[in-house]
């Protein structure tokens, strides 16, 4: 069973502020990495994918990979009260299936 | 373009009722992906098309789940005899290779 860890939160930030979110998975052999942002009676958005170790930008936010660690992270920098929401880590398992990790709750304070 | 649209929005029924759930992908997305989402909860898969065929149903909870596409596009989730434990959003997604999903807005089922 291949696993997609992250905190539940919520992480609370002050506006400005940067938020660091954590993602551990266990499938040595993933290749692609997904952040998804989801909003409070939403569906969930696509922000970030990430397929080389290092780090991805794209505007405020940043993706960092460490395949050797089986970590993946999202940095969103000069939080807003409108990043408030749940982010979903995912990664591809089986038949181009995504993973899901139940999400870490993100709160970003005027 | 167009995204990937659900309907109904919401659908409230009675136990033991079945329901009809349909998605309809972003045009020339071959793939398509079913997942549950219970109030506070994280993603459920519960099957996945290749065009018309589901290589990967491992995900449906119980046998009055099921699921069709037809003509490489729009696919229906039925759910037969529905339980109390069936209310949840249901989520498709259709897939932009490699692995990008984009997600509908999903269909809130309530059975009472």
């Amino acid at each position: 069973q291949k696993e997609v860890e992250q905190n539940s939160g919520p992480l609370s930030v002050p506006e400005g502020a940067i938020a660091s979110l954590n993602c551990t998975y266990s499938d040595r052999g993933s290749q692609s990495f997904f952040w998804y942002r989801q909003y409070s009676g939403k569906s969930p958005e696509l922000i970030m994918s990430i397929y080389s170790n290092g780090d991805k930008e794209d505007g405020r936010f940043t993706a960092q990979l460490n395949k050797a660690s089986q970590y993946v992270s999202l940095l969103i920098r000069d939080s807003q009260p409108s990043d408030s929401a749940t982010y979903l880590c995912a990664v591809p398992s089986g038949y181009s299936t995504l993973t899901f990790g139940k999400g870490t709750m993100l709160l970003v304070s005027p | 373009g167009a995204g990937v649209s659900q309907s109904p929005s919401n659908k409230v029924t009675e136990k033991g009722k079945d329901v009809e759930l349909r998605c309809d992908p972003i045009s020339g997305h071959t793939a398509l992906y079913w997942y549950r989402q219970s109030l506070g909860q994280g993603l459920e898969f519960l099957i996945y098309f290749q065009g018309n065929s589901a290589p990967d149903k491992s995900g449906l909870p119980s046998d009055r789940f099921s699921a069709e596409r037809t003509g490489g596009s729009v696919s229906t989730l039925t759910i037969q005899r529905t339980q109390q434990e069936d209310s949840a959003v249901y989520l498709c997604a259709s897939e932009e290779p490699p692995d990008t999903q984009y997600f509908g807005p999903g269909t809130r089922l309530t059975v009472l």
